[in-house]
């Protein structure tokens, strides 16, 4: 069980917009911020979003991250079929003397 | 740009001790920006951070793995390696290292983040 909860699945047709939602608690979004992680099949995580909503340089700016609370959600514009992959959030927990917590993942379906 | 790429045995026997090595390239794991980590993927499962290492020795470790764990480092080599001992079936995965920054080599954890990634290693723990 994931400290951070995302829903398993999300789908959507080319050129839609979709959202992936990440809950937490006040140790960990509520107090810290939020990355997100692209990994496509068979590769390593890459950083997606840093500091919530900042993008790395070379991330097109069809994606982007926002956090509110306890929650964060990443959005997808213009969904294309290479955008099909696993996404997981990620923040720093303070509790036991801090780690880092994942959420489960979310399996993009590009349909 | 910097460049982790994992090594070690893919499989290990029960009981024993999982050693793998991460190598960086492109940058000096003595530099004061990075902290180096070690991150693990079961198969078909999401993400665990294991712990970081600053090029000092300086550790934070998983609190679920703690007792398990020994991260460190050698200069010389411009590797970082990671010790997980007693390894059962649960600790099959692939296992990644990846690096997050210091500010002016302060690590401030709350907000940070892993970039790049190493490519990753499978490990197997089975007789």
């Amino acid at each position: 069980q994931s400290v951070l909860t995302q829903p398993p699945s999300a789908s959507g047709t080319p050129g839609q917009r979709v959202t992936i939602s990440c809950s937490g608690s006040s140790s960990n979004i509520g107090s810290n911020t939020v990355n997100w992680y692209q990994q496509l099949p068979g590769t390593a995580p890459k950083l997606l979003i840093y500091s919530n909503n900042q993008r790395p340089s070379g991330v097109p700016d069809r994606f982007s991250g926002s956090k509110s609370g306890t929650s964060a959600s990443l959005a997808i514009s213009g969904l294309q079929s290479e955008d099909e992959a696993d996404y997981y959030c990620a923040a720093w927990d303070d509790s036991l003397n801090g780690h880092w917590v994942f959420g489960g993942g979310t399996k993009l379906t590009v349909l | 740009q910097l460049q982790l790429q994992e090594s070690g045995p893919g499989l290990v026997k029960p009981s024993e001790t999982l050693s793998l090595t991460c190598t960086v390239s492109g940058g000096s794991i003595s530099s004061s920006s990075y902290y180096w980590g070690w991150i693990r993927q079961p198969p078909g499962k999401g993400l665990e951070w294991i712990g970081s290492i600053y090029y000092s020795g300086s550790t934070y470790y998983n609190p679920s793995l703690k007792s398990r764990v020994t991260i460190s480092v050698d200069t010389s080599k411009n590797q970082f390696s990671l010790k997980l001992s007693s390894v059962t079936a649960a600790d099959t995965a692939v296992y990644y290292c990846a690096s997050s920054i210091t500010i002016f080599g302060v690590v401030i954890w709350p907000h940070n983040w892993f970039d790049p990634w190493g490519q990753g290693t499978l490990v197997t723990v089975s007789s």
